[in-house]
């Protein structure tokens, strides 16, 4: 049973345009969203994180939009440069323990 | 300082054999998750602990998987009879504590059964 679904599964973008990623969820129960960013033989690290009390958060280029009632959020990377180019993870979790991870966006900027 | 350290970065083994995976969590961290990404899918959890003990491991697909953290630092992932299905990357993450937000994950182990 897949919690988190997230499209697209891919996206090319071109330098300086936006990227926005989504993803929806189906546990009610779950109180944090983090979005993580993995490059090739890396581990994902945290990019930005949003708590379901507010609708909205920003830190520099990028932003997450919630929406509660839909059970769905969604990443905006602003201005996308060539470095943004790796996969992107929607994830869920209760009480900030274990993520349920969506299946991944290849995100390719393209100069 | 240094963060989630993960070995032997790449395993290959056959399958039947037995595999241990170590993780080593930045210092001071007492909770730490073990996931597993298959090719082209998203990290799947399989076991967290807090301390010394297995806060939760109902992610680990079956009675061949099993994980310690004997001395609350260091965890071994131990994977017995494997499997060509087992094949995959093995995550570590380590968080400050288990209510605090941010999971630090390592680079990871990619294994191969053959």
């Amino acid at each position: 049973q897949q919690q988190v679904k997230q499209s697209p599964q891919s996206l090319i973008v071109q330098k300086g345009g936006i990227s926005i990623i989504n993803c929806a969820y189906e546990n009610t129960a779950f109180d944090y969203f983090p979005w993580y960013q993995q490059f090739p033989g890396k581990g994902p690290a945290l990019l930005i994180a949003i708590r379901p009390d507010v609708s909205e958060k920003k830190e520099g280029r990028f932003t997450i939009s919630f929406n509660k009632s839909a059970k769905q959020f969604s990443l905006h990377i602003m201005d996308s440069q060539p470095g943004d180019s790796a996969t992107y993870f929607c994830a869920a979790s209760k009480g900030f323990q274990k993520l349920v991870f969506g299946t991944g966006t290849r995100l390719l900027v393209s100069p | 300082g240094a963060g989630v350290s993960q070995t032997p970065s790449n395993k290959v083994t056959e399958k039947g054999k037995y595999v241990e995976l170590r993780c080593d969590p930045i210092s001071g961290h007492t909770a730490l998750y073990w996931y597993r990404q298959s090719l082209g899918q998203g990290p799947e959890f399989l076991i967290y602990f807090q301390g010394t003990g297995a806060a939760d491991d109902s992610g680990l697909p079956n009675d061949r998987f099993f994980a310690v953290r004997p001395e609350g630092s260091v965890s071994t992932l131990k994977i017995q009879r494997t499997e060509r299905g087992d094949s995959a990357v093995y995550l570590c993450a380590s968080s400050l504590q288990l209510a605090s937000d941010e999971q630090f994950f390592g680079p990871g182990t990619r294994l191969t059964v053959l």
